[in-house]
């Protein structure tokens, strides 16, 4: 079982439809991301959940909604994308403050 | 504003020589930095780290130093292998956020 786990790994999605991003991590820590990384383009942090909190929000826009149930859950909601959405997108976790980011692999996402 | 830079997209290298990747950065207050390997369409993997107390962590065939007084991160992997052939980013934290670099690619040439 591996320490970040996204669902699912590929998903073609049209511009009204509404999906959902998961994200599990079972290393015990308390802090979540949801990255985003495009083509040629550096890793984009979308948000951060501290103790389920969330306490980033980089100017994301409203069609992506994240949620955070408990410290081991992530999800990132979906709807009326655009296609320049379509990236991979990277869910991460750490202990806050401690040690590196382990990340999942990612979803990669394609708007049509 | 770019935080972390990895100012060469690519670089090529012969198996068996060694691998320099070079990172630079501009907050004094990062307090720890990351290297991260990464291949196509997956996720990145977690490769060594430094504090920003020390100057120098080995594991391995993957050395990274760090000059605070110059603001930069460099990675040596020696001998490098075809299999390292990857794009490599370094990450510089802060309290809980993670600063990535824009990566370089990585060529081990057999």
């Amino acid at each position: 079982e591996t320490g970040v786990t996204q669902t699912p790994r590929h998903l073609v999605m049209g511009m009204t439809n509404k999906k959902s991003l998961k994200c599990e991590q079972h290393l015990g820590h308390n802090a979540m991301y949801w990255y985003k990384q495009s083509a040629k383009k550096p890793l984009e942090l979308m948000f951060v959940y501290n103790f389920k909190e969330q306490t980033e929000n980089n100017s994301v826009p409203s069609r992506f909604s994240p949620e955070c149930p408990n410290s081991s859950h992530l999800f990132l909601h979906l709807h009326t994308l655009q296609p320049e959405d379509s990236a991979l997108y990277l869910c991460a976790s750490s202990q806050y403050g401690q040690g590196a980011a382990f990340f999942g692999q990612g979803t990669r996402l394609t708007v049509v | 504003d770019q935080q972390v830079k990895q100012n060469s997209p690519s670089l090529s290298v012969q198996e068996g020589r060694i691998s320099i990747l070079n990172c630079d950065y501009t907050n004094s207050m990062f307090d720890y930095f990351l290297w991260y390997k990464k291949y196509p369409a997956e996720g990145p993997t977690f490769l060594i780290s430094i504090s920003s107390i020390k100057d120098k962590n080995e594991d391995g065939r993957f050395t990274v130093f760090l000059n605070k007084s110059a603001k930069h991160l460099s990675l040596h992997i020696v001998p490098s292998q075809p299999g390292d052939s990857a794009v490599y980013f370094c990450a510089a934290l802060t309290g809980n956020q993670f600063y990535f670099g824009t990566g370089t690619s990585l060529t081990v040439i057999p």
